[in-house]
């Protein structure tokens, strides 16, 4: 089975260009987190999709950011115009949504190798 | 808010060293508890996790990790470190309250491991 696949694996761009980050989950999963590590700072959440809905977007940074998970499949992770201090590793994760089947469940969660971006 | 603190940031052992990374967390209600290990290269994986039901949980590669509630602490620990062990160690929380919340990460520990 595939696992969580991120493109691109690096990306280096120059401030206020547009990066599009792309993300496709594992199959069948309908939740899909979008993740971000600063350098020398911890791992934090950006936002969670359930299909193509957006669940829970309260750790984007601000509105230079935009995330899209057209049908339900691949997401995708926009920043533009993008500044300096969006560098970082970009991570996708997913999951299997559970809950409709057996009520509330916890279910593992997936990574991606992430999108290493450096703004130069 | 949530939290989690992990105690080091940086551990450098000989191989067949006991190991135990602290983590702690700040949360009022039930909570899901993980480790992640990050090897050179490769993505985040799953270490082990406790849901709920006994304490002391066994991971992958001969890891384990005890929640202590009452400490609010989840630390992991391995009797004999190897090698291979060298890598980023992220301890995460969730709550279990609804599906698919999302992971808090604590800043992660580096292992490294001599031979």
């Amino acid at each position: 089975e595939a696992g969580v696949t991120q493109f691109p694996s690096h990306s280096v761009i120059e401030k206020g260009q547009t990066v599009t980050l792309r993300c496709d989950p594992i199959s069948g999963h309908d939740n899909l987190y979008w993740y971000r590590r600063v350098m020398g700072k911890e791992i934090k959440f950006l936002l969670h999709f359930v299909k193509e809905s957006k669940q829970d977007e309260s750790g984007m940074p601000n509105n230079r950011f935009l995330a899209e998970r057209t049908g339900g499949t691949y997401s995708t992770l926009k920043v533009q115009p993008a500044e300096l201090e969006d560098s970082g590793v970009y991570f996708c994760a997913s999951s299997q949504d559970m809950w409709k089947i057996r009520g509330p469940t916890n279910t593992e969660a997936f990574f991606g190798q992430g999108t290493r971006l450096t703004v130069v | 808010a949530q939290s989690v603190s992990q105690h080091n940031h940086h551990v450098i052992l000989s191989e067949a060293a006991s190991l135990e990374l602290g983590c702690n967390y700040s949360y009022g209600g039930t909570v899901n508890l993980f480790w992640y290990v990050q090897y050179p290269g490769q993505h985040l994986q799953l270490l082990l996790k406790y849901f709920s039901g006994d304490p002391l949980v066994k991971g992958i590669k001969g890891f384990e990790a005890e929640f202590i509630k009452s400490k609010f602490s989840f630390n992991l620990r391995k009797p004999s470190v190897q090698w291979s062990d060298t890598a980023e160690y992220f301890c995460a929380v969730n709550a279990p309250q609804q599906a698919g919340t999302a992971l808090i990460f604590g800043k992660g520990t580096t292992l490294s491991v001599s031979s």
